[in-house]
């Protein structure tokens, strides 16, 4: 089956510094990939639509400079949470759909801790 | 943003017995998924149902969707210790944006 895999799982960072996470899909292309956040106990939150070769389109109230998303090639799309703060702190999951198909596959999640 | 609402938000029951949790939604949709997560991992998807279908099965699992009263339900049948996880039901618009219920979470006990 199609597999996402997501890096780092884990990361803990001082504040100010940015984070960069990466989503890739390792056997399909990934023409949208979609970030999630999700706080402890809590559902899935969505940011942002990353679509190949094109800028993200972000949800409301999500600050488009604080969390940069890049998505360069079919297979990988990039999370860059900057100057993080320790509100940032949270849960991040990435999901990639897969051309034909309706079901997304997601990432196995960041658990981002901001000092 | 977050349309769907599932019921209960927890769950615990016996192994072996069957697990039902509830979604609503507000919108019209594609389709509705169901998900599970592990603690602290990602999403597994479970079982899709399109707006046109009324019930699927998939093993153990049985889903229903209601597209008048914007419901669905997911029914785990001869529960193990296994499907001990959080369950997550989400609509799919036509623009392919999915929208996460709250979750049930569902603890088997052995």
């Amino acid at each position: 089956g199609a597999v996402v895999s997501q890096h780092p799982s884990r990361v803990i960072c001082k504040s100010g510094t940015s984070v960069k996470i990466e989503c890739r899909s390792l056997d399909f292309q990934a023409t949208t990939m979609f970030w999630y956040r999700q706080f402890p106990k809590q559902s899935l939150m969505l940011m942002a639509t990353s679509n190949e070769g094109s800028k993200a389109t972000y949800e409301q109230g999500v600050e488009k400079d604080k969390f940069l998303i890049n998505h360069a090639s079919l297979t990988l799309s990039t999370l860059t949470v900057t100057s993080a703060h320790p509100e940032d702190s949270s849960f991040y999951i990435c999901s990639a759909k897969d051309r034909g198909q309706e079901k997304l596959f997601f990432g196995s999640g960041t658990q981002l801790s901001v000092l | 943003s977050q349309q769907g609402e599932e019921d209960p938000q927890a769950l615990s029951i016996q192994e072996g017995e069957n697990a039902t949790m509830n979604c609503s939604y507000k919108t019209s949709i594609n389709n509705l998924q169901w998900y599970r997560q592990n603690s602290g991992r990602g999403l597994v998807h479970l079982i899709l149902i399109r707006s046109n279908e009324r019930e699927k099965h998939s093993g153990r699992l049985r889903v229903t969707l209601d597209t008048s009263k914007k419901s669905s339900s997911l029914l785990i049948t001869a529960s193990r210790a296994a499907d001990t996880a959080s369950y997550f039901c989400a609509t799919v618009r036509w623009d392919y944006k999915l929208s996460f219920g709250a979750g049930t979470t569902v603890t088997v006990r052995a």
